[in-house]
């Protein structure tokens, strides 16, 4: 069935460091991967998301990148600052009538100050 | 613009207890509608979902249901509650069509005794 792996499970970084985040999906249909944010208690919000006819979507300090062929997608996060520290998901979804998203299993970001 | 509202916010049910979670959608219409559960620091399970009124899709099957009454109201139920019931849902719209995003609503933390 569908399934999205999602590495690593933990990240702690230094403040201004990069974080990379990495997601493995296995339906070759899929083509959207949005990236969510989770804080603690709070609900996911959707940060950056990218469609399969694009290899590299930037917004400010986040980044995403997409191998169609590798099937894998990554999150990029330039010069980390404390607020950055979330658990963060990876999704994908095909199009379907559902639109239904398969989650990863989450990465917890600490950045240090 | 659009809003999701869940109730209640928190909610201490003990094993065998019926239970009723609602979720309205507003600014839309006709959205896909969806629950998710999320154990304790874990990741989010999709527990049904609906294209239309009266339309529930599962995906997983417990003690569980869902209805769908009205375009913009979704309702999770179970008839006895179990401990592992316990967790944090959410209520997720999306637009379909060319609109892939999906949005979360606020959440009920429910706890089991």
């Amino acid at each position: 069935g569908e399934n999205v792996e999602q590495h690593p499970s933990t990240l702690s970084v230094q403040e201004g460091d990069s974080a990379v985040i990495k997601c493995t999906y296995s339906d070759s249909a899929s083509n959207y991967f949005p990236w969510y944010k989770q804080e603690l208690g709070k609900r996911p919000q959707l940060i950056i998301d990218i469609r399969s006819n694009v290899g590299e979507k930037k917004d400010q300090r986040i980044a995403v990148t997409l191998n169609k062929t590798a099937k894998h997608f990554s999150l990029h996060i330039t010069e980390t600052q404390p607020e950055d520290s979330a658990v963060y998901f990876c999704a994908a979804s095909r199009r379907d009538s559902s639109y239904k998203l398969i989650f990863g299993s989450g990465t917890r970001l600490l950045v240090r100050p | 613009s659009q809003t999701i509202h869940q109730w209640p916010a928190t909610l201490v049910q003990p094993v065998g207890s019926p239970l009723s979670l609602e979720c309205t959608v507003e600014g839309t219409s006709n959205p896909n509608l969806y629950w998710y559960r999320q154990a304790a620091g874990r990741g989010l399970q999709l527990l049904f979902y609906s294209v239309g009124i009266g339309q529930i899709s599962s995906e997983v099957p417990q003690n569980l249901s869902a209805s769908r009454p009205q375009d913009r109201q979704f309702i999770l139920s179970s008839k006895k509650l179990l401990l592992s019931d316990s967790g944090f849902y959410l209520c997720a719209w999306s637009l379909g069509g060319v609109r892939y995003e999906q949005y979360f609503g606020p959440g009920t933390r429910l706890t089991v005794t």
